[in-house]
């Protein structure tokens, strides 16, 4: 089954414990992509990746890093997180995002304490 | 730069009623990409449709319809008998030459449907 894998679905932690959401997907898809949720902000961009080694800043990259040296994988890294990066998190793949769109995965509920 | 604007942030309706989501977008471009996502409560992001700015044509799927205007820089979406499994948060979004790898999410409209 074609998908993009999260893991893991929900996690607590504490302000300034690195933590890795990891993402993987299955469709040997070039571009992907981290979104964060956000309650009336509705869905930002947080880094993207156009392929292997190539990564950009997408509209919120503060306090996050990601890193894409396997095509399948484009984990989300949060050095020292803080209350403010609580929120939902979305990995999202695509062949070609302006003409497919992306897939998303199910989501990471982040809540650091 | 673009942007997508979902005004209605909630729309409550009754179960087998018609209701419509609007989303009114805005880009330099003159080929871009627009997209319809659903959230269910479970939170997953469901695609639903992808029309390009150079087919206007509207769209029926089963219940769900799509307008795109581009004299009004709009893309509708329609529900037409609403059932209660529609209940979701909705997500119009935008993708053009400015920025293949982005998507720009409107801020959502959440609809409740009550049987």
């Amino acid at each position: 089954e074609a998908q993009v894998t999260q893991n893991p679905r929900y996690l607590i932690t504490v302000t300034g414990k690195k933590l890795t959401v990891t993402c993987s997907q299955n469709m040997n898809h070039e571009y992907m992509s981290w979104y964060r949720q956000d309650p009336g902000l509705g869905l930002r961009q947080i880094y993207y990746s156009m392929n292997v080694e190539v990564t950009d800043k997408g509209d919120v990259p503060e306090g996050y890093k990601v890193s894409r040296k396997e095509k399948r994988n484009f984990p989300l890294i949060l050095e020292s997180p803080s209350p403010n990066q609580t929120s939902l998190y979305f990995c999202a793949s695509s062949k070609t995002p302006d003409l497919y769109g992306y897939t998303f995965g199910s989501g990471t509920r982040l809540t650091v304490v | 730069a673009q942007k997508v604007t979902q005004a209605q942030t909630e729309i409550s309706v009754v179960e087998k009623e018609d209701v419509t989501l609007d989303c009114v977008y805005e880009t330099r471009d003159t080929t871009y990409y627009l997209f319809w996502y659903k959230q269910p409560p479970s939170g997953e992001l469901v695609f639903l449709i992808r029309r390009n700015s150079f087919d206007e044509q509207n769209e029926i799927s089963g219940r769900y319809s799509w307008n795109f205007q581009k004299s009004t820089s709009s893309f509708n979406f329609t529900i037409t008998a609403s059932q209660v499994v529609d209940s979701a948060v909705y997500f119009c979004a935008l993708s053009d030459s400015s920025g293949y790898s982005t998507l720009t999410f409107g801020k959502g409209t959440m609809l409740l449907v009550s049987p």
